[in-house]
């Protein structure tokens, strides 16, 4: 019973790679999240999909896109990192908007 | 948009004592309401959650949150803490705009 699966879980990178953040659910949930952590600031949402075949922004999108392949997975994408995008980024996923959200590990991301 | 305000950065109690984690939220009507625990190096864990009806919510590991709508306010407790509740807590808001908006977070320090 995996839950929200995401990969990896520790990156670096170098300024201007590019990566992507996977993230996998296996609960049939609709609604998928992009999150950032920063010390002090809480979960920042960068993107969301309320439902299969929609993405929307979040508070933070910039330096972002995100794809939902299918119902099960929510990618991010960083094309050109910069080091304001060293974070964690959680992945989490809902039955539906607003209820109650699952959450991934998490990914530890360096760029230097 | 809703908003979340944790007051209180960083509480420290004894191990035993009573806890109390402030929270309040910004929204013209009744959201859902949500309080989530992250421990270390960890994902977030739902502790319990608040829709409608009953406004005490019973939640996992013995904690308790109170819903006062003239307040604005979901505040969690717990009677009696333990070792292992040292960890961050973050109160979470969603409305209708299909996501949660997370507050900054209180970090509880157990002290024996």
């Amino acid at each position: 019973n995996a839950g929200v699966t995401q990969t990896p879980k520790f990156q670096v990178l170098k300024t201007g790679q590019s990566m992507t953040l996977q993230c996998a659910q296996d609960m049939n949930h609709n609604s998928m999240y992009w999150y950032r952590q920063d010390p002090g600031m809480g979960l920042r949402l960068i993107y969301y999909s309320a439902s299969e075949g929609t993405t929307d922004k979040g508070e933070v999108p910039n330096g972002y896109n995100v794809s939902r392949l299918n119902k099960r997975e929510f990618s991010l994408r960083l094309e050109s990192a910069a080091p304001s995008q060293t974070s964690v980024y959680f992945c989490a996923s809902s039955v539906l908007p607003n209820t109650e959200a699952f959450f991934g590990q998490g990914t530890r991301l360096t760029v230097v | 948009a809703q908003s979340v305000t944790q007051p209180d950065i960083h509480i420290t109690v004894s191990e035993g004592a009573s806890l109390e984690l402030r929270c309040n939220y910004s929204y013209g009507a009744t959201p859902y309401l949500f309080w989530y625990v992250q421990s270390p190096g960890q994902g977030l864990q739902l502790l319990l959650k608040y829709f409608s009806g009953d406004t005490l919510v019973q939640g996992i590991k013995g904690f308790e949150a109170e819903f006062k709508r003239s307040q604005s306010s979901f505040n969690l407790r717990k009677p009696s803490v333990h070792w292992s509740d040292a960890a961050e807590y973050f109160c979470a808001v969603g409305a209708d705009d299909y996501k949660l908006s997370f507050g900054a977070g209180t970090t509880v320090t157990v002290r024996a």
